[in-house]
């Protein structure tokens, strides 16, 4: 079973929209949450990532905001691009630094 | 910068051929991980190593071993490869301790 869901399975936006990636989790020993950019014919990277002390935490035009009652978490990106256009994961961990349980993934594309 | 290479790219394998997966990093990381990526199912933590000839089932590890006789290298074996283990595999490092896992471009592996 999926342990970490993640919503839409794809997105289309116009340049300078603000796409919005969902995700939910049951296991609430989960105490990181990182969101991961992958390009085609690349291997994913660490886009940003947040533990659930705080709710929201913001790089540039990337934010996670998280929700510890609710056990969801979400990325949003400000003024997407062209460039943004990718398939993002999100992802949760129990453990520092091992055993990522990533969600479906969501392909984005931003249109000119 | 960290570099994590993947021997094949591309890999066309015959039902019940014995196939392996190599993955070399050049950054002293103590673990390595080896996931599938499935369109719809994300990624899947196949088998990771957090030290050398140290080894740990992922979620899927049915019809793999692997093998960790260096500490950057990190090879994944498919004993007698089936038609259902057709997928993208991607292998990833990281630093005890930290919680970043860099990715390598991955495999297509293509079993007929």
């Amino acid at each position: 079973q999926q342990q970490v869901k993640q919503s839409p399975q794809s997105l289309i936006v116009q340049k300078g929209g603000i796409p919005i990636i969902n995700c939910a989790y049951e296991n609430t020993a989960f105490d990181y949450f990182p969101w991961y950019q992958q390009f085609p014919g690349k291997g994913p990277a660490l886009l940003i990532a947040i533990r659930p002390d705080v709710s929201e935490k913001k790089e540039g035009r990337f934010t996670i905001s998280f929700n510890k009652s609710a056990k969801q978490f979400s990325l949003h990106i400000m003024d997407s691009q062209p460039g943004d256009s990718a398939t993002y994961f999100c992802a949760a961990s129990k453990e520092y630094g091992n055993k990522l349980v990533f969600g479906a993934g969501t392909i984005l594309r931003v249109k000119s | 910068d960290v570099k994590v290479t993947q021997s094949s790219r591309y890999l066309v394998k015959r039902t019940g051929e014995k196939v392996f997966l190599e993955c070399v990093q050049d950054m002293d990381h103590e673990n390595m991980f080896w996931y599938r990526q499935d369109p719809g199912l994300g990624l899947r933590l196949i088998y990771f190593s957090y030290d050398v000839k140290m080894k740990e089932k992922g979620d899927i590890p049915e019809g793999y071993s692997v093998s960790r006789e260096k500490k950057e290298r990190f090879s994944l074996i498919l004993e007698s490869a089936s038609t259902n283990q057709t997928s993208m595999y991607l292998c990833a490092s990281n630093t005890g301790g930290t919680d970043t896992q860099y990715f390598g471009p991955g495999t297509r592996l293509t079993v007929l």
